[in-house]
C-alpha cells in the first residue's frame, strides 16, 4: 500500500465549479500535512498546511481526518489559474515530505 | 535571485556516462534534499542533507552520490546512467528537519538515450 494516496484524476471543471481532491495516508505515526501545488513543468509548491480543525485560505479549504487517516482540499468558485497538479503531501517525524502522485484540475472556460 | 538553483536544467546522455546535477540555495537553510520525479509524475525523496551531514538516504542504487560541500549546496553525481533514470531531478531546502515548507528548484530534466 502507498503511504499516500490520491485520486489522479483528471478533474474536467467550467470555470466557477466546486471541486474537492481526496487524500489517504497509511501510517498513523504522521505529524504534518500539507497540498502543494505543482504546475506543468514546473517546481511543486507549498499551497497550504492542513491543520486538525480544518483551515481555509480565500477559496481553499483544508480538512483532516486524523482517525479515517484522510485529507481533502476543497476549491470553491475555480479559476481558470487554478489547473494544476494537486499534491497531498505528509511528514513523519524523522523523515523528508512523503508526496502522493497528485490529482490534475483542468479548469476550462 | 534565485533562491534555490539548480544547473544544468536540461540534459540528455548516453547509458553508460557518469553526469552531475549541482544545486545551490541563497536561503540560509541548513536542510537540503534531492527528490526524483519519473514519468508518472511521482515525486520521491532520494537523499537529504541536514548542515552537510547525510541524515536520509533512500534507497537509491549506489550509482548515485550526493555531495555537500557546504550547507548552501547539495550536489548529485550519477554513474553508469541507465534508461530508467531519465526524470526530473529536483533540489529543495528547508530551514531545518521536519520543516513545513520545502523551497525546491526548477528542476533538472535528465534524458537518458
Amino acid at each position: 500500500r502507498k503511504e499516500v494516496e490520491q485520486d489522479p484524476g483528471p478533474f474536467n471543471v467550467p470555470e466557477g465549479a466546486t471541486v474537492a481532491f481526496n487524500c489517504t495516508y497509511s501510517n498513523s505515526a504522521s505529524q504534518s500535512f500539507f497540498w502543494y501545488r505543482q504546475d506543468c513543468r514546473k517546481e511543486p509548491k507549498l499551497l497550504m498546511s492542513v491543520y486538525s480543525s480544518g483551515n481555509e485560505d480565500g477559496r481553499f479549504t483544508a480538512q483532516l481526518n486524523r482517525a479515517s487517516q484522510y485529507i481533502s482540499l476543497l476549491i470553491r468558485d475555480s479559476k481558470l489559474s487554478d489547473s494544476a497538479t494537486y499534491l497531498c503531501v505528509v511528514n513523519q517525524a524523522g523523515t523528508a515530505l512523503i508526496f502522493g502522485k497528485g490529482t490534475t484540475l483542468s479548469v476550462s472556460s | 535571485d534565485t533562491a534555490v538553483s539548480q544547473t544544468p536544467k536540461y540534459l540528455v546522455t548516453q547509458m553508460g556516462n557518469d553526469k552531475s546535477i549541482k544545486c545551490e540555495q541563497n536561503l540560509g537553510h541548513d536542510t537540503m534534499y534531492w527528490y526524483k520525479q519519473d514519468s508518472k509524475k511521482f515525486l520521491k525523496i532520494m537523499f537529504s542533507y541536514n548542515n552537510k551531514e547525510l541524515i536520509i538516504n533512500e534507497t537509491v542504487p549506489n550509482r548515485f552520490s550526493p555531495k555537500s560541500p557546504d550547507k548552501a549546496h547539495l550536489n548529485l553525481h550519477i554513474n553508469s546512467l541507465e534508461l530508467g533514470d531519465s526524470a526530473v531531478y529536483f533540489c529543495a531546502s528547508s530551514p531545518g528537519q521536519g520543516a513545513r515548507e520545502l523551497f525546491f528548484g526548477e528542476g533538472s530534466r535528465l534524458t537518458v538515450l
